[in-house]
């Protein structure tokens, strides 16, 4: 079965550094989005992306972030200088255009601790 | 603008007893719902989506939700429940197709043997 793939699993990077989080999204997928989770709190709605823009965004999604499908099959998320209060686990998901067909499939998501 | 309320931190239920996680919701228009479910270090899992039709809905690993619109919940069930059922669950909630979800806070269930 088709899966979202998400690497790294654990990122460690210090305050003010830059870190790009990557996705491969589900091959006939056409929409993708980044979700957060502070641990210990809901998963919450960064961006998302179709037709190479961004179609919403979030007002955490502020100017340290981006995203960017830099080929056919990756999809990345950057944090230009990184802040102790973006440690959290960074899921990636995507879906299709299909009717019948709306839900978003997660990868396993990346770990991003802030030192 | 969309909300989801999951009003129990925790559920703890007996092996072999139904188990019932709820949830409830606000939206403008016609809500899409989804059921996630999360295991210890991974990422979330689809379990089900109510988006129209049969008020209930069947899903992976035996559970099944009931949309009620007039209660605007979508509570998730299982007639008998399993150790390995254990997990955060997630509900959420979206307007369109495409839109993002908007999740629940989750509710950790605890299947005791």
């Amino acid at each position: 079965e088709p899966e979202v793939t998400q690497t790294p699993s654990h990122q460690v990077t210090q305050m003010g550094q830059e870190v790009i989080l990557r996705c491969v999204p589900i091959s006939n997928h056409l929409y993708f989005y980044w979700y957060r989770q502070i641990l210990g709190q809901k998963v919450e709605f960064l961006v998302s992306f179709y037709n190479n823009e961004i179609s919403e965004k979030s007002e955490i999604f502020d100017d340290q972030f981006s995203v960017e499908r830099p080929d056919g099959s990756n999809f990345t998320l950057k944090i230009r200088s990184t802040k102790l209060e973006d440690s959290a686990m960074y899921f990636c998901a995507s879906s299709d255009l299909g009717a019948t067909t709306y839900e978003q499939y997660f990868g396993p998501g990346t770990r991003l601790t802030v030192t | 603008a969309q909300s989801v309320a999951q009003p129990e931190d925790q559920v703890n239920v007996a092996e072999g007893n139904p188990l019932t996680v709820k949830c409830t919701y606000s939206v403008s228009g016609n809500p899409y719902l989804f059921w996630y479910v999360q295991y210890p270090n991974r990422g979330l899992q689809f379990l089900l989506k109510y988006i129209t039709g049969d008020n209930l809905v069947k899903g992976s690993y035996g559970f099944e939700a009931e949309f009620n619109k007039s209660q605007t919940s979508f509570h998730l069930k299982k007639p008998s429940a399993l150790v390995s059922d254990s997990a955060l669950y997630f509900c959420a909630v979206r307007d369109s197709g495409n839109t993002p979800l908007v999740f629940g806070k989750g509710t950790r269930l605890s299947v005791i043997a």
